[in-house]
């Protein structure tokens, strides 16, 4: 039972090229959530999906950030014209149900370094 | 504005002996608070939680100790093993109050077990 998977482990971008970051929630999982963890700092939440739907994205900076959780496929965290700030790890989490009593799993994360 | 506070950065303890992580936090509405351990280079592994309606969970080596009046929880681990050396964060919600669907994080609190 293959737990939640992100890819790539390690993306090194650019300043202004796209990010991509993308993550398959464990089975049997339709709750997404996206954190990110810069150095030092705890994780901080970002977006929150259910399956074709964006629940709560108060986390999400307001502009070049966006995220997806399509009825196929995995969920997507696009971050478009990076900049140095946005170096981080990202890590995405799934949970079964999203109540509030429901864990969260974490992925291994995705490391991103913009030069 | 920190919610989730974890003031000790590091702590070392003997193999054999009790390691205690603490926590506090700001946001009375917060319902669900979590343990969770991190390894460099990997995601955050669940640990342990517990409701705002009780006091103490115990899972194993495992104990939270909530105190809701003090707004501070903590995390006993007895015996301390070798293996348990790693970040421990603690974490809160308040799905139930309407805030954020995601987990609030603290910085983290890195646990050296010493042979």
């Amino acid at each position: 039972n293959a737990g939640v998977m992100q890819n790539p482990r390690h993306l090194v971008r650019r300043r202004g090229q796209e990010a991509r970051l993308r993550c398959s929630p464990m089975k049997g999982h339709s709750h997404v959530y996206w954190y990110r963890q810069l150095p030092e700092e705890g994780l901080k939440f970002m977006v929150y999906l259910q399956k074709e739907n964006i629940i709560d994205e108060s986390g999400m900076p307001k502009e070049r950030f966006s995220a997806e959780f399509p009825k196929e496929g995995p969920s997507i965290l696009r971050i478009q014209q990076v900049v140095r700030g946005d170096s981080a790890a990202y890590f995405c989490a799934s949970s079964p149900v999203g109540t509030s009593t429901d864990t969260q799993y974490f992925g291994p994360g995705t490391r991103l370094t913009v030069l | 504005d920190q919610q989730v506070k974890q003031n000790s950065p590091s702590l070392s303890v003997q193999e054999g002996r009790i390691s205690i992580l603490n926590c506090d936090y700001t946001n009375s509405m917060f319902d669900y608070f979590l343990w969770y351990k991190k390894y460099p280079a990997e995601g955050p592994t669940f640990l342990i939680s517990i409701s705002s309606i009780k006091d103490k969970n115990e899972d194993g080596r495992f104990t939270v100790f909530l105190n809701k009046s003090a707004k501070h929880l903590s995390l006993h681990i007895v015996p301390s093993q070798p293996g348990d050396s790693a970040v421990y964060f603690c974490a809160a919600s308040d799905y139930s109050g309407g805030g954020a669907d995601g987990l609030t994080f603290g910085k983290g609190t890195h646990l050296i077990i010493q042979p």
